[in-house]
């Protein structure tokens, strides 16, 4: 089946700090990748996503890029922001045919400035 | 404006009571869901309505069923509530349309059910 295996939080940063937050997954066909964020008290939302193989997907400085080699979604930014505190949720959706989505444990990103 | 909207935002209510969850989107899609988010912040999709058809039914208790009146419409009630439904409910929907392929999901703002 299908699944998404994401690093265990939380995550404790200094404000302009690099993050990765690793993403890998197991996938029947050619999946579509994503990353979704929850900030306190809301709903997901969509961050970036990436329909193909090296496809990069990027949104407010955050980047991605679909390794079909590695089966990995790792997600980047170069410096973060305090804003930037929140949940992150690595997710596929297998090949066309398909409704839902797969998503990770989450991982919780605090920033602290 | 809200994309996909639910209602209540907070629900409390005392175990084996009956209860309802409404959701409404206003993006045109053709396909809406309800997930389960479980206190450890854990996704789980539970139901999927592709044009008022039923199309996922996850392994979920048949306590709860879902109902769809109509596209933009999809509401989850849930018959003699447990302890164990405690859990924040979303909402989400996504347009599929005739190939196959389904869009983005976009997702409600959640409803916290808590069960005494």
């Amino acid at each position: 089946g299908n699944s998404v295996t994401q690093m265990e939080g939380p995550v404790t940063l200094s404000e302009e700090a690099f993050l990765t937050i690793n993403c890998t997954y197991t996938a029947t066909g050619y999946p579509s990748l994503f990353w979704y964020v929850q900030y306190p008290g809301e709903g997901l939302q969509l961050l970036l996503k990436a329909t193909k193989a090296d496809d990069k997907g990027s949104n407010k400085g955050f980047e991605a890029t679909y390794r079909k080699e590695t089966t990995s979604f790792h997600l980047e930014k170069g410096s973060v922001q305090v804003s930037d505190s929140a949940v992150y949720f690595c997710a596929l959706r297998a090949g066309a045919g398909s409704y839902q989505l797969t998503f990770g444990k989450g991982t919780k990103l605090s920033v602290i400035p | 404006d809200t994309a996909v909207s639910q209602t209540p935002k907070y629900l409390v209510t005392q175990m084996g009571n009956d209860k309802s969850i409404k959701c409404e989107q206003n993006l045109g899609h053709d396909t809406m869901y309800w997930y389960k988010q479980d206190s450890k912040k854990f996704l789980k999709i539970m139901f999927s309505y592709n044009n008022k058809e039923l199309i996922i039914n996850e392994t979920v208790p048949n306590r709860f069923s879902p109902k769809s009146p109509d596209k933009a419409h999809l509401n989850l009630h849930i018959n003699s509530l447990e302890l164990g439904d405690s859990a924040v409910y979303f909402c989400a929907s996504s347009q599929v349309g005739g190939s196959g392929k389904a869009d983005t999901q976009y997702f409600g703002p959640g409803t916290r059910l808590t069960v005494l």
